[in-house]
């Protein structure tokens, strides 16, 4: 069965550095989504991404943050200079027709 | 703006009995989609059950079911005949309807424990 593949599936940085998050989206889906949840937290979206273009983001995802489909087939989630805050669980979701979202497995971030 | 809100942080159920988790939501809109999402402690988000909220009947997808009252912009799920592979924290989300990008809003989750 087609799965959204994300990796790493946890990655530990230090503060001030930049991380790439990895996802490969489920070949035929056209829309894709960034979401965080912190721990304990809910689910909060960050971004969606259609056309090779941001449609929505939301005001966590600052100068910070940045999405690229840099290849057809993965989709990555920028962090530029990370800092504690950052630390949860990155999401990466996709959907063939905006209807159904599939997620991948995460990837825990942790910011030292 | 929408929001979604989960009153129960936490709840419990025997093996093979039934639970129902409460959802209610805040709309103007009317046209959109309702869904529950499992969280396992895997962390990994799993859909179990979507709702559109054109359809007046209930959606079932084998043991789950919701009780949609778009009156009342309220979303439960029964689960039935609880099996231990349940507990989980499980999520209502809403989706805006026409707009395919339209993001899901997430609701705080409820913790599921399942007791043999």
């Amino acid at each position: 069965e087609p799965e959204v593949t994300q990796t790493p599936s946890h990655q530990v940085t230090q503060m001030g550095q930049e991380v790439i998050l990895r996802c490969v989206p489920i070949s035929n889906h056209l829309y894709f989504y960034w979401y965080r949840q912190i721990l304990g937290q809910k689910v909060e979206f960050l971004v969606s991404f259609y056309n090779n273009e941001i449609s929505e983001k939301s005001e966590i995802f600052d100068d910070q943050f940045s999405v690229e489909r840099p290849d057809g087939s993965n989709f990555t989630l920028k962090i530029r200079s990370t800092k504690l805050e950052d630390s949860a669980m990155y999401f990466c979701a996709s959907s063939e027709d905006g209807g159904e979202a599939f997620f991948g497995q995460g990837t825990r971030l942790t910011v030292v | 703006a929408q929001t979604v809100t989960q009153s129960q942080p936490e709840m419990s159920v025997q093996e093979a009995e039934t639970v129902t988790l409460s959802c209610t939501y805040d709309t103007s809109e009317s046209d959109y989609y309702l869904f529950w999402y499992k969280q396992p402690p895997s962390r990994q988000m799993i859909l179990v059950i979507r709702q559109e909220a054109y359809k007046q009947q209930n959606a079932t997808e084998n043991r789950f079911s919701v009780n949609f009252q778009k009156a009342a912009k309220s979303f439960s799920l029964k689960i039935s005949d609880s099996q231990l592979g349940d507990a989980a924290m499980y999520f209502c989300a809403y989706r805006r309807g026409p707009r395919n990008t339209d993001k899901l809003i997430f609701g705080t989750g409820t913790r599921l424990q399942v007791f043999p």
